[in-house]
């Protein structure tokens, strides 16, 4: 596609459920970011996906939270028992490879709130 | 680890003023340096990058010059207008190993007409 898309782009959930949001990046981009951006604060980095490589799980704040990807097309944030700390906005960004200064791209994230 | 320093927001100037916003950042090796701006209602979007010391990203009237040794990247742009109010955040890229894009806390930018 012409940008990165997100779904959904806005997700209320009571605390205690489980929830997926879906990544689609630009075609061809090999590397695959989430971050998550709580409300008035900076972007914080999830975890990445470059090709058939082992992600950088580095950034999951718990064991509540996975991602997949499958090849080098869609992925998927799922974040289980939700509490109410997981409520803001999770942002996708692809990019044609992860090395070197490659320019993200970014979603128009999807906004979650756990009441 | 690899951070990000912003200047604290919310910065509010008047139309036409002109405008700095402080980056510093402290990383292993020679980074990417990156400003990236989130207008309101609006995804993030790239607004310059610069790869390697000295080197000069500018885009929309705004310019950033990165320093290796005062280890910053700060914007800068002669003369603001309404429609640049927006959340600006400074970013770093390793060029090797890590290869996650490092952000500042953002600053939040109004400009009053």
């Amino acid at each position: 596609g012409a940008g990165v898309s997100q779904s959904p782009s806005n997700k209320v959930t009571e605390k205690g459920k489980d929830v997926e949001l879906r990544c689609d990046p630009i075609s061809g981009h090999t590397a695959l970011y989430w971050y998550r951006q709580r409300l008035g604060q900076g972007l914080e980095f999830l975890i990445y996906f470059q090709g058939n490589s082992a992600p950088d799980k580095s950034g999951l704040p718990s064991d509540r939270f996975s991602a997949e990807r499958t090849g080098e097309s869609v992925s998927t944030l799922t974040i289980q028992r939700t509490q109410q700390e997981d409520s803001a906005v999770y942002l996708c960004a692809s990019s044609l490879e992860a090395s070197g200064a490659n320019v993200l791209t970014f979603g128009a994230g999807s906004r979650l709130t756990v009441l | 680890g690899d951070s990000v320093t912003q200047m604290e927001g919310p910065v509010t100037l008047s139309e036409e003023a002109f405008l700095t916003i402080n980056c510093t950042y402290t990383a292993t090796g020679y980074p990417s340096l990156f400003w990236y701006v989130q207008y309101p209602g609006e995804g993030l979007q790239l607004l310059l990058k610069a790869t390697k010391a000295d080197d000069k990203g500018s885009n929309k009237g705004f310019e950033a010059t990165y320093r290796k040794e005062t280890t910053s990247f700060h914007l800068e742009k002669g003369s603001v207008q309404v429609s640049d109010s927006a959340v600006y955040f400074c970013a770093l890229k390793r060029s090797q190993g890590a290869q996650k894009l490092v952000f500042g806390q953002g600053t939040r930018l109004t400009i009053n007409p």
